[in-house]
């Protein structure tokens, strides 16, 4: 079975300032792992992946996160924060390989203050 | 144009009435997915689909049922809605890394 778990439903940040979302995860095997970003009235987008290989993945829009397998995470992160992030970003986890489903974490809510 | 689409995108109905939500897709995936949103809890997975003959229960299927016409589209059903039924319903496709969504269809159940 598998979990994850976002800390922090809202997090607010100022303009500028460094973003981080957290995301913990529990696999009993190799997992996937992946962040979305909705906007508000849209379907989920996807910001990056990991799969294998590299750990620090980067994505869209200047977001990058990585994988730490010891502490079970993949943090999300941008180092300055703009007023077009402001939106809910989900991490989610599927099981590395066959990849079937996706267990999504309830999602943070990201604010920009001007 | 879309490489996923939802129909309707809102939906108002009443308790007791069958209601259908569709999904096509142009991205050519076998993988297809219908999930539910509810805030706070994230997106609970209702039924996947693999290939037309193919059907598999999520999460949360109780109360839900699903028709794979074509490797295309994905349909979602409600027997006799019921107002915990309301909620935002997403589409998604996978090619097996990664699942790629529709706009959603916001159902209210009166």
């Amino acid at each position: 079975a598998q979990s994850v778990t976002q800390l922090g439903s809202h997090v607010s940040v100022s303009e500028g300032a460094l973003v981080l979302l957290r995301c913990n995860y529990s696999s009993s095997v190799p997992p996937y792992l992946f962040w979305y970003v909705q906007y508000p009235n849209q379907g989920l987008q996807l910001l990056l992946k990991y799969t294998t290989g590299a750990t620090l993945v980067k994505g869209i829009n200047g977001f990058e996160a990585e994988f730490k397998k010891s502490e079970t995470s993949f943090h999300l992160t941008k180092p300055s924060a703009h007023m077009s992030d402001a939106a809910e970003y989900f991490c989610a986890v599927s099981e590395a390989g066959s990849a079937r489903q996706l267990t999504f974490g309830s999602g943070t809510q990201l604010t920009v203050l001007p | 144009d879309a490489d996923v689409t939802q129909t309707p995108r809102n939906r108002i109905t009443k308790t007791g009435k069958r209601i259908m939500l569709e999904c096509s897709q142009t991205k050519g995936h076998d993988r297809m997915y219908w999930y539910r949103q509810d805030p706070g809890l994230g997106l609970r997975l209702i039924y996947y689909s693999f290939d037309v003959k193919d059907i598999n229960k999520g999460e949360i299927s109780d109360g839900y049922s699903v028709s794979r016409q074509a490797q295309a589209k994905f349909s979602l059903s409600l027997e006799s809605a019921i107002p915990n039924q309301t909620a935002l319903y997403f589409c998604a496709t996978s090619a097996g890394q990664g699942q790629y969504f529709g706009p959603g269809t916001r159902l209210t159940v009166l």
